[in-house]
C-alpha cells in the first residue's frame, strides 16, 4: 500500500525567504507524486506533479519538487515567499487513482 | 466560472438528522470523487463515480450514500449523522484517462457540523 509522510506539521518563514517542505514516501515501484496547496477556507489546488522523466518538476506560483528515488523523497521548494503563500501544503502519492495524502504541513508566513 | 462547486458551503445540524451535500463540476470530466477531511486535516477518500457508475467505495458506514445522477453531478447523502461525522467533505473530479486521472480539481469543501 501507498503512503506519505509529511514530517513538519507547522513551519514559519518570512516573507522573502526560501521555504521547503518535505514529504517522504511509500510505494513499492515508481510512484506518481503530487503537491497540492489548500488557503484558508479553499479547496486544493495542484501546483504541480510528477510521473516521469525530468525530477526536478516545475509548478505554478513559482515552486518547484524534486523526486529522488534513492531518498524516497519528492520535497517542495520556493526561493522567495510570499505572503499569499501562508497556506496548508498537502503531498499525494499515486497510483492506485485512490490518491493517498500526507497529513499536510501548515505554513505562515510572517513579515 | 466556477470548475467545481459544491452546495452547502456550511452545514450545522443535530445528531440523528439525514442531510445532502451537492456537487456539480463544469470541466467535462467524467470521474467525481467525495473525500473527507477531519479535525487535523488528514484527507481521505470516500467514493468515486466515473460515468454515473460507483469505482471505488472505501470503508465507509453505510449510512453515507452517494448519488451520481450524470457525470457532473455527484452527491452525499448522509443518514442518521452522529458527532463523528462532523468534518469538512470536499467533491473533486478530474479525467478517467491516462494520467489525467490524478489531476483532480476540487471543490471548495462542505463544513459539516454535528450537534
Amino acid at each position: 500500500a501507498q503512503s506519505v509522510t509529511q514530517p513538519d506539521i507547522h513551519i514559519t518563514v518570512s516573507e522573502g525567504a526560501s521555504l521547503e517542505l518535505r514529504c517522504n514516501y511509500s510505494y513499492g515501484a515508481t510512484p506518481y507524486l503530487f503537491w497540492y496547496v489548500q488557503s484558508p477556507g479553499q479547496g486544493l489546488q495542484l501546483l504541480l506533479k510528477y510521473f516521469s522523466g525530468d525530477t526536478l518538476v516545475q509548478g505554478i506560483k513559482g515552486f518547484e519538487a524534486e523526486f529522488k528515488r534513492s531518498q524516497s523523497s519528492f520535497n517542495l521548494r520556493k526561493p522567495s515567499v510570499h505572503w499569499s503563500d501562508a497556506a496548508e501544503y498537502f503531498c499525494a502519492v499515486g497510483p492506485d487513482y485512490k490518491l493517498s495524502f500526507g497529513a499536510g504541513t501548515t505554513v505562515t508566513v510572517r513579515a | 466560472d466556477t470548475a467545481v462547486s459544491q452546495t452547502p458551503k456550511y452545514l450545522v445540524t443535530q445528531m440523528g438528522n439525514d442531510k445532502s451535500i451537492k456537487c456539480e463540476q463544469n470541466l467535462g470530466h467524467d470521474t467525481m470523487y467525495w473525500y473527507k477531511q477531519d479535525s487535523k486535516k488528514f484527507l481521505k477518500i470516500m467514493f468515486s463515480y466515473n460515468n454515473k457508475e460507483l469505482i471505488i467505495n472505501e470503508t465507509v458506514p453505510n449510512r453515507f450514500s452517494p448519488k451520481s445522477p450524470d457525470k457532473a453531478h455527484l452527491n452525499l447523502h448522509i443518514n442518521s449523522l452522529e458527532l463523528g461525522d462532523s468534518a469538512v467533505y470536499f467533491c473533486a473530479s478530474s479525467q478517467l484517462k491516462g494520467t489525467d486521472l490524478y489531476e483532480q480539481y476540487f471543490g471548495p469543501g462542505t463544513r459539516l457540523t454535528v450537534t
